[in-house]
């Protein structure tokens, strides 16, 4: 069964520096997705996007974060620098289309530790 | 501000019997809602979704909605070990955004 699959699964960075979180979406969808889970704390949503330019965006994207689907196929997020209070799992997912009936995909998650 | 509520929990059931897992949302023009299981450390995995209102199951598993109430729920029958986890209750208002409740931490005992 296909399944959206993310890189690295662990990312430890020193505070300041960028990361580069990658992600590689179900092959038919068209609409990608980050969220973010604090440890203990719910899901929150990022960012969706579609056709090459973000379709929405939260609070909590701001200028210190980018996404960029430089080919066909991975779907990036990046932090320009990071804060101690970006540690945190971040998801993506992916759906087919973005119907109200489609379901998000969820990858397995990068786990971004900021010391 | 876009609310989804569930109760933390945990709620502890014995094993084989019904489990209710309950939510309630803020936004009247919500669409679409979903039930994901989260095992710690890991992905929401999806359970159902639902649109319309009343009941739908899917094997052990019964979704019930009421917009006019803004409440939805998840019943699991013949609860099992393997079905301790988080239950995430997610609302789509829009196409492009979910939003999230917290989660109910549901212990199964054997």
């Amino acid at each position: 069964e296909p399944e959206v699959t993310q890189t690295p699964s662990h990312q430890v960075t020193q505070m300041g520096q960028e990361v580069i979180l990658r992600c590689v979406p179900i092959s038919n969808h068209l609409y990608f997705y980050w969220y973010r889970q604090i440890l203990g704390q719910k899901v929150e949503f990022l960012v969706s996007f579609y056709n090459n330019e973000i379709s929405e965006k939260s609070e909590i994207f701001d200028d210190q974060f980018s996404v960029e689907r430089p080919d066909g196929s991975n779907f990036t997020l990046k932090i320009r620098s990071t804060k101690l209070e970006d540690s945190a799992m971040y998801f993506c997912a992916s759906s087919e289309m973005a119907r109200v009936a489609d379901t998000q995909y969820f990858g397995p998650g990068t786990r971004l530790t900021v010391l | 501000q876009k609310e989804v509520e569930q109760n933390s929990g945990p709620l502890s059931v014995p094993e084989g019997a019904i489990a209710s897992l309950n939510c309630t949302y803020s936004d009247r023009g919500s669409q679409s809602f979903f039930w994901y299981r989260q095992y710690s450390g890991k992905s929401p995995e999806l359970i159902m979704s639902i649109y319309s209102n009343g009941d739908k199951e899917d094997g052990r598993f019964t979704a019930q909605l009421n917009k006019a109430s803004q409440y939805v729920s998840l019943l699991i029958r013949d609860s099992q070990p393997s079905d301790s986890a988080t239950y995430l209750c997610a609302v789509n208002n829009n196409f492009n955004k979910f939003y999230f409740g917290s989660g109910t931490k549901l212990n199964v005992k054997p």
